[in-house]
């Protein structure tokens, strides 16, 4: 009964290769959430989609590319994968944003290593 | 912009003691929320603690406590009868009340309970 699930939980791929991540939530969640946290732990919105919709899209290179196939859903693509991508990335859900406050819940995150 | 300072990045505390994780926050809004997440070694992201800055009263969940202190945008989180498992990356976040939800992180407080 995982609320948010992230396959794989690590990855290890070469320079330049092209990986994706996937996320679910079955929490009944309306807004999905993709975070990066650094090698100093450091915690960094990404992107975020409401009911499929892209709601927040922060500096990210182009080479990251989120996908919502349905609500539950949310899927990391990145391309021509750097060094400097190497990160623990985690996916994250919450209910309808107007519904009080916002708990967002975690995936257990995905440790990606560029080699 | 919002910004989310965390002036300890490791404490220790004996177990059994009491300790207080510092979080300071800037912003321009009025309506907002604030998050304490605990991330222990397995890295998962837990919330232990929510605070919704319309409201005066402390926020309490066990042995967790906050001190809100709004005029003085302060955001403390007191852990009483520290315990082992407490031991973790302690992360403090800021979300104002708009369509994004959107978490502002700090960068986080290391604490080693000891035996």
């Amino acid at each position: 009964d995982t609320a948010v699930s992230q396959t794989p939980k690590y990855l290890v791929t070469q320079m330049g290769n092209d990986k994706s991540i996937k996320c679910e939530q079955n929490l009944g969640h309306d807004t999905m959430y993709w975070y990066k946290q650094d090698s100093k732990k450091f915690l960094k919105i990404m992107f975020s989609y409401n009911n499929k919709e892209l709601i927040i899209n922060e500096t990210v290179p182009n080479r990251f590319s989120p996908k919502s196939p349905d609500k539950a859903h949310l899927n990391l693509h990145i391309n021509s994968l750097e060094l400097g991508d190497s990160a623990v990335y985690f996916c994250a859900s919450s209910q309808d944003k107007l519904a009080g406050y916002n708990e967002q819940f975690f995936g257990p995150g995905t440790r990606l290593t560029v080699l | 912009a919002q910004t989310v300072t965390q002036s300890q990045p490791e404490m220790s505390v004996q177990e059994a003691e009491t300790v207080t994780l510092s979080c300071t926050y800037d912003t321009s809004e009025n309506n907002y929320y604030l998050f304490w997440y605990k991330q222990p070694p397995s890295r998962q992201m837990i919330l232990v603690i929510r605070q919704e800055a319309y409201k005066q009263q402390n926020a309490t969940e066990n042995r967790f406590s906050v001190n809100f202190q709004k005029a003085a945008k302060s955001f403390s989180l007191k852990i009483s009868d520290s315990q082992l498992g407490d031991t973790a990356m302690y992360f403090c976040a800021f979300m104002k009340h708009d369509k994004t939800g959107k978490y502002i992180f700090g960068t986080g407080t290391r604490l080693k309970v000891l035996a």
